[in-house]
Protein backbone atom coordinates (compact mmCIF):
# COMPACT_ATOMS: atom_id res chain seq x y z
CA UNK A 1 0.00 0.00 0.00
CA UNK A 2 1.70 3.28 -1.28
CA UNK A 3 -0.88 5.63 0.50
CA UNK A 4 -3.89 7.20 -0.58
CA UNK A 5 -3.73 7.53 -4.33
CA UNK A 6 -5.99 9.65 -6.81
CA UNK A 7 -6.91 9.40 -10.66
CA UNK A 8 -6.74 11.45 -12.88
CA UNK A 9 -4.14 13.78 -11.02
CA UNK A 10 -4.83 16.54 -13.79
CA UNK A 11 -7.91 17.12 -15.59
CA UNK A 12 -8.57 19.95 -18.28
CA UNK A 13 -12.49 20.40 -19.38
CA UNK A 14 -14.78 22.91 -21.10
CA UNK A 15 -17.05 25.23 -18.80
CA UNK A 16 -20.53 23.26 -18.47
CA UNK A 17 -19.00 19.74 -18.49
CA UNK A 18 -19.20 16.94 -16.13
CA UNK A 19 -16.06 15.62 -14.31
CA UNK A 20 -15.46 12.58 -12.24
CA UNK A 21 -12.51 11.93 -9.80
CA UNK A 22 -11.60 8.92 -7.87
CA UNK A 23 -9.49 8.16 -4.67
CA UNK A 24 -8.34 5.03 -3.15
CA UNK A 25 -8.22 5.24 0.20
CA UNK A 26 -5.02 3.40 2.89
CA UNK A 27 -6.86 0.12 3.01
CA UNK A 28 -7.97 -0.08 6.54
CA UNK A 29 -8.72 3.53 6.35
CA UNK A 30 -12.32 3.84 7.32
CA UNK A 31 -12.49 7.61 7.35
CA UNK A 32 -12.27 9.64 3.87
CA UNK A 33 -12.21 13.17 3.29
CA UNK A 34 -12.55 15.48 0.03
CA UNK A 35 -10.85 18.97 0.39
CA UNK A 36 -10.35 21.98 -2.32
CA UNK A 37 -7.77 23.61 -2.67
CA UNK A 38 -7.50 27.10 -4.37
CA UNK A 39 -4.33 29.43 -4.60
CA UNK A 40 -3.09 30.85 -2.07
CA UNK A 41 -5.57 29.29 0.06
CA UNK A 42 -5.20 26.20 2.52
CA UNK A 43 -7.25 23.13 2.13
CA UNK A 44 -10.91 23.61 2.47
CA UNK A 45 -13.15 20.90 3.81
CA UNK A 46 -15.99 19.38 1.27
CA UNK A 47 -17.19 16.20 2.77
CA UNK A 48 -16.48 13.16 4.90
CA UNK A 49 -16.99 9.58 4.93
CA UNK A 50 -16.82 6.75 7.65
CA UNK A 51 -17.00 3.83 5.81
CA UNK A 52 -20.00 4.35 3.29
CA UNK A 53 -22.25 7.19 5.13
CA UNK A 54 -21.55 10.84 4.19
CA UNK A 55 -21.68 12.35 7.60
CA UNK A 56 -20.47 15.66 6.74
CA UNK A 57 -21.08 17.80 3.96
CA UNK A 58 -19.62 21.84 3.83
CA UNK A 59 -21.96 24.57 2.62
CA UNK A 60 -19.40 24.78 -0.03
CA UNK A 61 -20.70 21.68 -1.62
CA UNK A 62 -23.34 23.02 -3.93
CA UNK A 63 -26.05 21.03 -5.65
CA UNK A 64 -23.85 20.45 -8.41
CA UNK A 65 -21.66 18.65 -6.32
CA UNK A 66 -21.88 14.91 -5.65
CA UNK A 67 -19.73 12.34 -3.82
CA UNK A 68 -20.04 8.68 -3.18
CA UNK A 69 -18.45 5.66 -1.09
CA UNK A 70 -20.38 3.07 -2.11
CA UNK A 71 -18.71 0.12 -0.69
CA UNK A 72 -16.76 1.57 1.77
CA UNK A 73 -13.56 1.40 0.12
CA UNK A 74 -12.90 3.80 -2.73
CA UNK A 75 -14.94 6.99 -3.46
CA UNK A 76 -15.74 9.46 -6.28
CA UNK A 77 -16.40 12.85 -6.51
CA UNK A 78 -18.73 14.47 -9.66
CA UNK A 79 -18.89 18.22 -10.31
CA UNK A 80 -21.48 18.59 -13.28
CA UNK A 81 -22.09 21.46 -15.20
CA UNK A 82 -18.58 22.96 -14.10
CA UNK A 83 -17.49 26.77 -14.13
CA UNK A 84 -14.69 28.34 -13.63
CA UNK A 85 -14.86 28.62 -10.37
CA UNK A 86 -14.10 25.48 -9.26
CA UNK A 87 -10.54 25.23 -10.54
CA UNK A 88 -8.58 24.02 -7.70
CA UNK A 89 -7.05 21.07 -6.52
CA UNK A 90 -9.45 18.43 -5.03
CA UNK A 91 -7.33 16.79 -2.34
CA UNK A 92 -8.51 13.33 -1.05
CA UNK A 93 -7.41 12.11 2.48
CA UNK A 94 -8.34 9.28 4.76
CA UNK A 95 -7.89 8.39 8.48
CA UNK A 96 -8.23 5.22 10.86
CA UNK A 97 -7.22 1.60 11.34
CA UNK A 98 -5.23 1.29 13.65
CA UNK A 99 -3.40 4.49 15.04
CA UNK A 100 -3.03 6.11 18.82
CA UNK A 101 -3.78 9.78 17.43
CA UNK A 102 -6.23 10.97 14.45
CA UNK A 103 -4.21 11.96 11.69
CA UNK A 104 -5.62 12.38 8.38
CA UNK A 105 -3.45 10.43 5.33
CA UNK A 106 -3.53 13.33 1.87
CA UNK A 107 -3.31 11.81 -1.49
CA UNK A 108 -1.27 13.64 -4.14
CA UNK A 109 -4.64 15.73 -5.48
CA UNK A 110 -6.32 16.43 -9.06
CA UNK A 111 -6.20 19.63 -10.28
CA UNK A 112 -9.04 20.56 -12.28
CA UNK A 113 -9.04 23.05 -14.67
CA UNK A 114 -12.19 24.75 -16.46
CA UNK A 115 -11.79 26.61 -19.41
CA UNK B 1 -16.92 30.29 13.65
CA UNK B 2 -13.57 28.58 13.03
CA UNK B 3 -10.93 30.49 12.27
CA UNK B 4 -7.05 29.83 11.43
CA UNK B 5 -4.82 32.47 10.83
CA UNK B 6 -1.12 32.47 9.63
CA UNK B 7 -0.54 35.96 9.02
CA UNK B 8 2.31 35.51 7.10
CA UNK B 9 2.40 34.16 3.72
CA UNK B 10 6.63 33.91 3.49
CA UNK B 11 9.07 33.50 6.31
CA UNK B 12 12.73 33.51 4.78
CA UNK B 13 15.67 33.09 7.15
CA UNK B 14 19.47 31.77 6.76
CA UNK B 15 20.27 28.24 7.66
CA UNK B 16 20.79 27.85 11.24
CA UNK B 17 19.13 30.88 12.12
CA UNK B 18 15.52 30.54 14.01
CA UNK B 19 12.02 30.17 12.78
CA UNK B 20 9.15 30.74 14.64
CA UNK B 21 5.77 30.16 12.33
CA UNK B 22 2.38 32.08 13.74
CA UNK B 23 -1.05 30.34 13.85
CA UNK B 24 -4.01 31.87 15.53
CA UNK B 25 -7.22 30.49 15.88
CA UNK B 26 -10.83 30.93 16.79
CA UNK B 27 -12.64 28.22 18.59
CA UNK B 28 -14.82 28.08 21.29
CA UNK B 29 -14.83 24.77 22.42
CA UNK B 30 -11.36 23.04 22.85
CA UNK B 31 -9.46 22.27 20.01
CA UNK B 32 -7.13 19.85 18.58
CA UNK B 33 -4.16 21.81 16.48
CA UNK B 34 -2.06 20.16 13.94
CA UNK B 35 0.86 21.47 11.59
CA UNK B 36 0.70 20.04 8.07
CA UNK B 37 3.73 20.62 6.16
CA UNK B 38 4.15 20.06 2.65
CA UNK B 39 7.84 19.92 0.50
CA UNK B 40 7.99 20.87 -3.00
CA UNK B 41 6.28 17.98 -4.72
CA UNK B 42 5.01 16.14 -2.50
CA UNK B 43 1.91 15.79 -0.62
CA UNK B 44 0.98 17.56 2.67
CA UNK B 45 1.55 15.88 5.65
CA UNK B 46 1.44 15.47 9.13
CA UNK B 47 4.60 17.29 11.65
CA UNK B 48 3.01 17.33 14.60
CA UNK B 49 0.03 17.72 16.69
CA UNK B 50 -0.48 19.48 19.76
CA UNK B 51 -1.51 16.41 21.40
CA UNK B 52 1.71 14.22 21.75
CA UNK B 53 3.47 17.30 22.70
CA UNK B 54 6.36 15.52 20.59
CA UNK B 55 9.25 16.94 18.60
CA UNK B 56 9.90 16.19 15.08
CA UNK B 57 12.69 16.97 12.92
CA UNK B 58 13.28 19.50 15.16
CA UNK B 59 10.07 21.45 15.32
CA UNK B 60 8.08 22.19 18.60
CA UNK B 61 4.47 23.93 18.48
CA UNK B 62 2.76 25.06 22.20
CA UNK B 63 -0.77 25.29 22.39
CA UNK B 64 -1.77 28.64 24.20
CA UNK B 65 -4.96 28.82 24.92
CA UNK B 66 -5.00 32.27 26.55
CA UNK B 67 -3.71 33.68 23.58
CA UNK B 68 -5.43 31.07 21.40
CA UNK B 69 -1.90 30.27 19.28
CA UNK B 70 -0.47 27.46 18.27
CA UNK B 71 3.35 28.98 17.02
CA UNK B 72 5.33 26.82 15.48
CA UNK B 73 9.18 26.93 16.41
CA UNK B 74 12.66 25.44 15.56
CA UNK B 75 15.83 26.94 17.30
CA UNK B 76 18.13 26.34 14.17
CA UNK B 77 16.39 26.24 10.59
CA UNK B 78 18.01 23.71 8.08
CA UNK B 79 17.47 24.04 4.17
CA UNK B 80 15.43 21.15 3.74
CA UNK B 81 13.13 22.54 6.62
CA UNK B 82 12.12 24.66 3.17
CA UNK B 83 8.32 23.84 2.78
CA UNK B 84 4.66 25.56 2.79
CA UNK B 85 3.63 24.80 6.31
CA UNK B 86 0.12 24.72 7.09
CA UNK B 87 -1.69 24.87 10.68
CA UNK B 88 -4.82 23.00 11.20
CA UNK B 89 -7.72 23.04 13.88
CA UNK B 90 -10.10 19.85 14.36
CA UNK B 91 -13.07 20.45 16.36
CA UNK B 92 -13.78 17.66 18.99
CA UNK B 93 -16.62 15.38 18.12
CA UNK B 94 -15.57 15.95 14.17
CA UNK B 95 -13.96 14.96 11.48
CA UNK B 96 -12.92 17.87 9.35
CA UNK B 97 -9.67 20.02 9.68
CA UNK B 98 -10.05 23.22 9.31
CA UNK B 99 -6.88 25.17 7.62
CA UNK B 100 -5.22 28.28 7.77
CA UNK B 101 -3.41 29.53 4.54
CA UNK B 102 -0.54 28.45 4.89
CA UNK B 103 3.24 30.03 5.49
CA UNK B 104 5.67 28.98 2.81
CA UNK B 105 9.33 28.88 4.83
CA UNK B 106 12.17 29.73 2.49
CA UNK B 107 15.68 28.71 4.47
CA UNK B 108 18.28 29.97 2.89
CA UNK B 109 22.56 28.55 2.99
Amino acid sequence: DTGVSQDPRHKITKRGQNVTFRCDPISEHNRLYWYRQTLGQGPEFLTYFQNEAQLEKSRLLSDRFSAERPKGSFSTLEIQRTEQGDSAMYLCASSGGVTLYYEQYFGPGTRLTVT
Amino acid sequence: AQRVTQPEKLLSVFKGAPVELKCNYSYSGSPELFWYVQYSRQRLQLLLRHISRESIKGFTADLNKGETSFHLKKPFAQEEDSAMYYCALKNTGFQKLVFGTGTRLLVSP
